[in-house]
């Protein structure tokens, strides 16, 4: 059974970092791009960041270049993003997916980051 | 950045009535869509892809369509496990963007 597990999130200071893991089992990780999307708090879904199947390219949403990196380790099966200069606009449920290239699936069941004084 | 346009925003309906959800690109993205079904404080689940293909698993009452710029999900004969809030995405270049959802509700 294909199972994302994400992990990391809790709350933060304005300026503080995170890094979020997404665990991955009942398929082969190193065969996918992967996906983090973002929900703030009764809004709707904003894709965050993703990773070729081989690690070389990443991509990300503007409001967050510079400040989260996404990576891999498929070795040990997980995805991770790095959140760095937190600010309080980034306060969301953060989902990992799995890019099956004709959309994302399956989706993990999300950790919730609060940037908060 | 592609802008995707959804309507209605929120729907009320009964049991067993059809609906029809639009989304609108802002450019071409030929059959670049998704949909994807979120229930409340659940993960959003992909029901279609490629604009009309369905998954694997979802029910059969889900269909989709497109006419050059506009998408549209229509449910044959709602049932009350479809009462949810539904996304359309593009994945036709980046950033990746979504609608801003619709929320099915009696």
């Amino acid at each position: 059974d294909v199972h994302l597990v994400e992990s990391g999130g809790g709350l933060v200071q304005p300026g503080g970092s995170l890094r979020l893991s997404c665990a991955a089992s009942g398929f082969t990780l190193r065969s996918y791009w992967m996906t983090w999307v973002r929900q703030a708090p009764g809004k709707g879904l904003e894709w965050v960041a993703n990773i070729k199947d081989d690690g070389r390219d990443k991509y990300y949403v503007d409001s967050v270049k510079g400040r989260f990196t996404i990576s891999r380790d498929d070795a040990k099966n997980l995805v991770y993003l790095q959140m760095n200069s937190l600010r309080v606009d980034d306060t969301a449920v953060y989902y990992c997916a799995r890019d099956v290239t004709r959309g994302w699936s399956p989706w993990g069941q999300g950790t919730l980051v609060t940037v908060s004084s | 950045d592609i802008q995707m346009t959804q309507s209605p925003s929120t729907l009320s309906v009964s049991v067993g009535d059809r609906v029809t959800i639009t989304c609108r690109a802002s450019q071409s993205i030929s059959r670049w869509l998704a949909w994807y079904q979120q229930k409340p404080g659940k993960a959003p689940k992909l029901l279609i892809s490629s604009a009309s293909a369905l998954e694997s698993g979802a029910p059969s009452r889900f269909s989709g369509s497109a006419s050059g710029t506009e998408f549209t999900l229509s449910i044959s004969s709602l049932q009350p496990d479809d009462f949810a809030t539904y996304y359309c995405q593009q994945y036709s270049s980046y950033p990746r963007t979504f609608g801003q959802g619709t929320k099915v509700e009696i």
